[in-house]
């Protein structure tokens, strides 16, 4: 079967660095997606990973290892606004997103 | 500014009635998705189209119809058969190959469903 695993919470203090992980075990594969969701909000794209290595936007970074099948987001310099859940996802080769359960991020003052 | 509108935003049904949940993109995306979120889940995929009059089943397609009459329009219809259709319904577009970047989906605001 398919399927991604990441951690169901994570915990930080504001002004931190926090990574969440994302392992991957799917048929097909053309890169890793991560998407931020707020409660009751729709999710927004945050990244996507095609090849491996380590992407930058800002405060946010996200890395993949295709032979590990492993990607992570990193978020620095947390702040409260960045308390949401993230989702890691994979495209196959129909242009379809396989999600993970999401992580629920906790930014404590 | 071009994205997606789903309408309604909140929707109260009774049980039995059929539901049609409206997705309208001018994104010029060719692919269009149907996800369903329970709270504290995932997203999981109930239909995507990426042409014109033309459709596939995901995941969680029993109880559910769709059509994909025009490029910007991307209906979903929830049946009687559908046994629990409480649920938040999210609607997202993509481009294909040739533009954008691939992974990216574009979403609406959401459509949350209760049934009564």
């Amino acid at each position: 079967g398919q399927s991604l695993e990441q951690p169901s919470e994570v915990t930080a203090v504001e002004g931190a660095i926090v990574q969440i992980n994302c392992t991957y075990q799917t048929s097909g594969f053309y890169g890793l997606s991560w998407y931020q969701q707020h409660d009751g909000g729709a999710p927004t794209f945050l990244s996507y990973n095609a090849l491996d290595g380590l992407e930058e936007t800002g405060r946010f970074s996200s890395f993949l290892s295709r032979s590990d099948s492993y990607g992570y987001l990193l978020l620095q310099e947390l702040q409260m606004k960045d308390s949401a859940s993230y989702f890691c996802a994979v495209r196959d080769s129909n242009y379809q997103l396989i999600w993970g359960a999401g992580t629920k991020l906790i930014i404590k003052p | 500014d071009g994205g997606i509108t789903q309408s309604p935003k909140y929707l109260f049904r009774k049980e039995g009635q059929n539901v049609t949940l409206s997705c309208e993109q001018n994104l010029n995306h060719d692919a269009m998705y149907w996800y369903r979120q329970d709270p504290g889940q995932g997203l999981r995929l109930i239909y995507y189209s990426q042409i014109v009059n033309d459709f596939q089943k995901g995941d969680i397609a029993e109880g559910y119809s769709v059509s994909r009459e025009k490029k910007e329009s991307f209906p979903l219809t929830v049946t009687s058969a559908q046994k629990n259709p409480t649920a938040f319904y999210l609607c997202a577009s993509m481009v294909l190959a040739g533009g954008g970047r691939t992974g990216e989906l574009f979403f609406g605001e959401g459509s949350r469903l209760t049934v009564l």
